[in-house]
Protein backbone atom coordinates (compact mmCIF):
# COMPACT_ATOMS: atom_id res chain seq x y z
CA UNK A 1 0.00 0.00 0.00
CA UNK A 2 1.74 3.30 -1.20
CA UNK A 3 2.43 5.57 1.73
CA UNK A 4 3.39 9.25 2.03
CA UNK A 5 6.92 10.47 1.86
CA UNK A 6 8.94 12.22 4.49
CA UNK A 7 12.38 12.62 5.04
CA UNK A 8 14.39 10.15 7.61
CA UNK A 9 15.68 13.04 9.76
CA UNK A 10 15.96 16.83 10.57
CA UNK A 11 18.62 18.57 12.92
CA UNK A 12 18.07 21.97 14.17
CA UNK A 13 19.24 23.99 16.73
CA UNK A 14 17.54 25.09 19.88
CA UNK A 15 15.21 27.49 19.71
CA UNK A 16 15.49 27.39 16.03
CA UNK A 17 12.62 26.71 13.60
CA UNK A 18 12.13 23.25 11.90
CA UNK A 19 10.26 22.40 9.28
CA UNK A 20 8.91 19.00 8.15
CA UNK A 21 7.47 17.98 4.73
CA UNK A 22 5.30 15.05 3.48
CA UNK A 23 4.04 14.31 0.01
CA UNK A 24 1.09 12.35 -0.94
CA UNK A 25 -0.56 12.38 -4.01
CA UNK A 26 -4.25 13.86 -5.34
CA UNK A 27 -5.99 10.69 -3.48
CA UNK A 28 -4.58 11.83 -0.31
CA UNK A 29 -3.29 14.87 0.95
CA UNK A 30 -3.95 16.45 -2.18
CA UNK A 31 -7.08 16.08 -2.03
CA UNK A 32 -7.99 15.22 1.81
CA UNK A 33 -5.03 16.93 3.76
CA UNK A 34 -2.98 15.96 6.41
CA UNK A 35 -2.97 15.37 9.96
CA UNK A 36 0.47 15.05 12.47
CA UNK A 37 1.42 13.31 14.78
CA UNK A 38 4.28 13.56 17.29
CA UNK A 39 5.52 10.31 19.12
CA UNK A 40 7.74 10.14 21.82
CA UNK A 41 10.30 6.73 22.48
CA UNK A 42 7.93 4.34 24.28
CA UNK A 43 4.43 6.26 24.17
CA UNK A 44 1.29 6.27 21.89
CA UNK A 45 1.43 9.03 19.16
CA UNK A 46 -0.23 12.29 19.67
CA UNK A 47 -2.28 13.94 17.45
CA UNK A 48 -0.91 17.36 16.77
CA UNK A 49 -3.07 19.12 13.64
CA UNK A 50 -5.42 17.56 11.44
CA UNK A 51 -7.37 18.92 8.45
CA UNK A 52 -3.89 20.70 7.64
CA UNK A 53 -4.06 23.16 10.25
CA UNK A 54 -6.18 22.48 12.84
CA UNK A 55 -4.52 21.94 16.58
CA UNK A 56 -6.33 19.69 19.54
CA UNK A 57 -6.64 21.27 22.28
CA UNK A 58 -3.70 21.56 24.65
CA UNK A 59 -1.12 21.37 21.46
CA UNK A 60 1.32 24.49 21.55
CA UNK A 61 1.05 26.88 19.06
CA UNK A 62 4.83 26.89 18.29
CA UNK A 63 3.59 23.96 15.91
CA UNK A 64 1.69 24.96 12.79
CA UNK A 65 0.73 23.05 9.62
CA UNK A 66 -0.04 24.08 5.79
CA UNK A 67 -0.69 22.21 2.54
CA UNK A 68 0.44 23.41 -1.06
CA UNK A 69 -0.69 20.66 -3.58
CA UNK A 70 -0.10 17.43 -2.86
CA UNK A 71 3.08 18.26 -0.11
CA UNK A 72 2.00 19.33 3.71
CA UNK A 73 4.10 20.51 6.17
CA UNK A 74 4.59 21.04 9.71
CA UNK A 75 6.52 23.57 11.21
CA UNK A 76 7.69 24.23 15.08
CA UNK A 77 9.12 27.30 16.27
CA UNK A 78 11.31 27.92 19.19
CA UNK A 79 12.44 24.40 19.04
CA UNK A 80 12.85 23.30 22.26
CA UNK A 81 14.27 19.96 23.69
CA UNK A 82 11.08 17.47 24.11
CA UNK A 83 10.63 18.73 20.97
CA UNK A 84 13.00 15.75 19.92
CA UNK A 85 10.68 13.11 18.73
CA UNK A 86 9.68 11.09 15.71
CA UNK A 87 6.72 13.26 13.49
CA UNK A 88 4.85 11.24 11.31
CA UNK A 89 2.18 12.58 8.59
CA UNK A 90 -1.02 10.56 7.45
CA UNK A 91 -3.96 11.35 5.09
CA UNK A 92 -7.03 9.05 4.29
CA UNK A 93 -6.51 8.14 0.58
CA UNK A 94 -9.87 7.88 -1.29
CA UNK A 95 -8.76 5.64 -3.69
CA UNK A 96 -7.96 3.14 -1.58
CA UNK A 97 -10.47 3.55 0.84
CA UNK A 98 -7.44 3.24 3.33
CA UNK A 99 -5.47 5.98 6.02
CA UNK A 100 -1.57 6.09 4.99
CA UNK A 101 0.88 7.52 7.19
CA UNK A 102 4.33 8.31 6.21
CA UNK A 103 7.43 6.58 7.31
CA UNK A 104 8.28 9.10 10.06
CA UNK A 105 10.62 12.05 10.75
CA UNK A 106 12.99 12.01 13.36
CA UNK A 107 13.73 15.37 14.65
CA UNK A 108 17.19 16.06 16.65
CA UNK A 109 17.22 19.23 18.53
CA UNK A 110 20.78 19.99 18.87
CA UNK B 1 -11.85 12.30 29.88
CA UNK B 2 -11.76 10.14 26.68
CA UNK B 3 -10.04 7.35 26.97
CA UNK B 4 -9.22 4.04 25.20
CA UNK B 5 -7.69 0.97 27.53
CA UNK B 6 -6.64 -2.01 25.70
CA UNK B 7 -5.88 -5.36 26.82
CA UNK B 8 -2.50 -6.84 28.02
CA UNK B 9 0.52 -8.16 26.04
CA UNK B 10 0.05 -11.63 24.43
CA UNK B 11 3.09 -14.27 23.30
CA UNK B 12 2.13 -16.25 20.82
CA UNK B 13 3.20 -19.09 18.38
CA UNK B 14 2.98 -18.47 14.46
CA UNK B 15 0.10 -19.76 12.71
CA UNK B 16 -1.68 -18.50 15.83
CA UNK B 17 -4.78 -15.90 15.96
CA UNK B 18 -4.50 -12.82 18.42
CA UNK B 19 -7.61 -10.71 19.69
CA UNK B 20 -6.96 -7.52 21.18
CA UNK B 21 -9.40 -5.32 22.68
CA UNK B 22 -10.04 -1.79 22.96
CA UNK B 23 -12.55 -0.35 25.80
CA UNK B 24 -13.43 3.09 24.90
CA UNK B 25 -14.89 5.87 27.66
CA UNK B 26 -15.80 9.57 28.55
CA UNK B 27 -17.33 9.89 24.69
CA UNK B 28 -20.68 8.45 22.50
CA UNK B 29 -18.93 5.21 21.44
CA UNK B 30 -20.95 5.10 17.91
CA UNK B 31 -20.24 8.74 16.98
CA UNK B 32 -16.32 8.22 15.54
CA UNK B 33 -14.77 5.85 13.88
CA UNK B 34 -12.51 3.83 15.47
CA UNK B 35 -8.91 2.47 13.78
CA UNK B 36 -5.94 -0.13 14.33
CA UNK B 37 -3.04 1.07 13.54
CA UNK B 38 0.78 -0.95 14.54
CA UNK B 39 4.26 -0.25 14.81
CA UNK B 40 7.00 -2.93 14.75
CA UNK B 41 10.17 -2.34 16.44
CA UNK B 42 12.13 0.33 15.66
CA UNK B 43 9.61 1.01 12.75
CA UNK B 44 7.12 3.16 11.70
CA UNK B 45 3.05 3.39 11.99
CA UNK B 46 1.37 0.73 9.91
CA UNK B 47 -2.83 1.24 9.41
CA UNK B 48 -4.42 -1.97 9.57
CA UNK B 49 -8.41 -1.19 9.09
CA UNK B 50 -10.96 1.22 10.70
CA UNK B 51 -14.74 0.01 11.81
CA UNK B 52 -17.53 1.90 11.99
CA UNK B 53 -18.88 1.68 15.59
CA UNK B 54 -22.71 2.62 14.36
CA UNK B 55 -23.20 0.60 11.56
CA UNK B 56 -20.08 -2.04 11.90
CA UNK B 57 -18.86 -1.63 8.55
CA UNK B 58 -14.98 -1.82 8.07
CA UNK B 59 -12.01 -1.08 5.95
CA UNK B 60 -8.97 -3.30 5.53
CA UNK B 61 -5.78 -2.44 4.47
CA UNK B 62 -5.15 -4.53 1.48
CA UNK B 63 -1.98 -5.77 2.73
CA UNK B 64 -3.90 -7.39 5.70
CA UNK B 65 -7.39 -8.41 4.22
CA UNK B 66 -8.03 -12.38 4.39
CA UNK B 67 -5.74 -11.87 7.98
CA UNK B 68 -7.64 -9.34 9.81
CA UNK B 69 -10.61 -8.88 11.28
CA UNK B 70 -12.06 -5.66 13.00
CA UNK B 71 -15.71 -5.68 15.27
CA UNK B 72 -17.26 -4.02 17.88
CA UNK B 73 -20.05 -4.90 20.85
CA UNK B 74 -21.78 -1.71 21.79
CA UNK B 75 -23.61 -2.92 24.29
CA UNK B 76 -19.57 -2.59 26.13
CA UNK B 77 -17.99 0.17 24.19
CA UNK B 78 -15.28 -2.29 22.86
CA UNK B 79 -13.63 -2.46 19.71
CA UNK B 80 -11.73 -5.74 18.51
CA UNK B 81 -9.01 -6.67 16.44
CA UNK B 82 -8.01 -10.10 15.26
CA UNK B 83 -4.77 -10.87 13.34
CA UNK B 84 -4.65 -14.81 12.31
CA UNK B 85 -2.09 -16.90 10.53
CA UNK B 86 0.15 -15.00 12.88
CA UNK B 87 3.97 -14.61 11.67
CA UNK B 88 7.08 -13.71 13.12
CA UNK B 89 6.93 -10.20 11.26
CA UNK B 90 3.97 -9.69 13.20
CA UNK B 91 5.69 -9.04 16.28
CA UNK B 92 4.34 -5.31 16.96
CA UNK B 93 2.48 -2.66 19.29
CA UNK B 94 -0.86 -2.73 18.34
CA UNK B 95 -2.98 0.19 18.81
CA UNK B 96 -6.68 1.66 18.30
CA UNK B 97 -7.02 5.10 18.27
CA UNK B 98 -10.61 7.04 17.50
CA UNK B 99 -11.27 9.08 14.46
CA UNK B 100 -12.25 12.68 14.98
CA UNK B 101 -12.23 15.28 11.89
CA UNK B 102 -9.47 14.35 9.66
CA UNK B 103 -6.94 12.92 12.46
CA UNK B 104 -6.22 10.18 14.97
CA UNK B 105 -6.86 12.43 18.03
CA UNK B 106 -6.88 10.01 21.16
CA UNK B 107 -4.97 6.60 21.43
CA UNK B 108 -4.91 3.55 23.67
CA UNK B 109 -2.02 2.43 25.30
CA UNK B 110 -0.71 -0.35 23.07
CA UNK B 111 -0.40 -3.85 22.60
CA UNK B 112 2.60 -5.85 22.59
CA UNK B 113 1.88 -9.15 20.46
CA UNK B 114 5.15 -10.96 20.27
CA UNK B 115 5.08 -14.03 17.89
CA UNK B 116 7.69 -16.79 18.81
CA UNK B 117 8.30 -19.83 18.48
Amino acid sequence: QAGLAQPPSVSKGLTQTATLTCTGNSNNVGNQGASWLQQHQGHPPRLLSYKNNNRPSGISERFSASRSGNTASLTITGLQPEDEADYYCSSWDSSLSARVFGGGTKLTVL
Amino acid sequence: QVQLVQSGAEVKKPGASVKVSCKASGYTFTDSYMHWVRQAPGQGLEWLGRINPNSGATNYAKKFQGRVTVTRDTSTRTAFMELSRLRSDDTAIYYCARASYDGLDVWGQGTTVTVSS
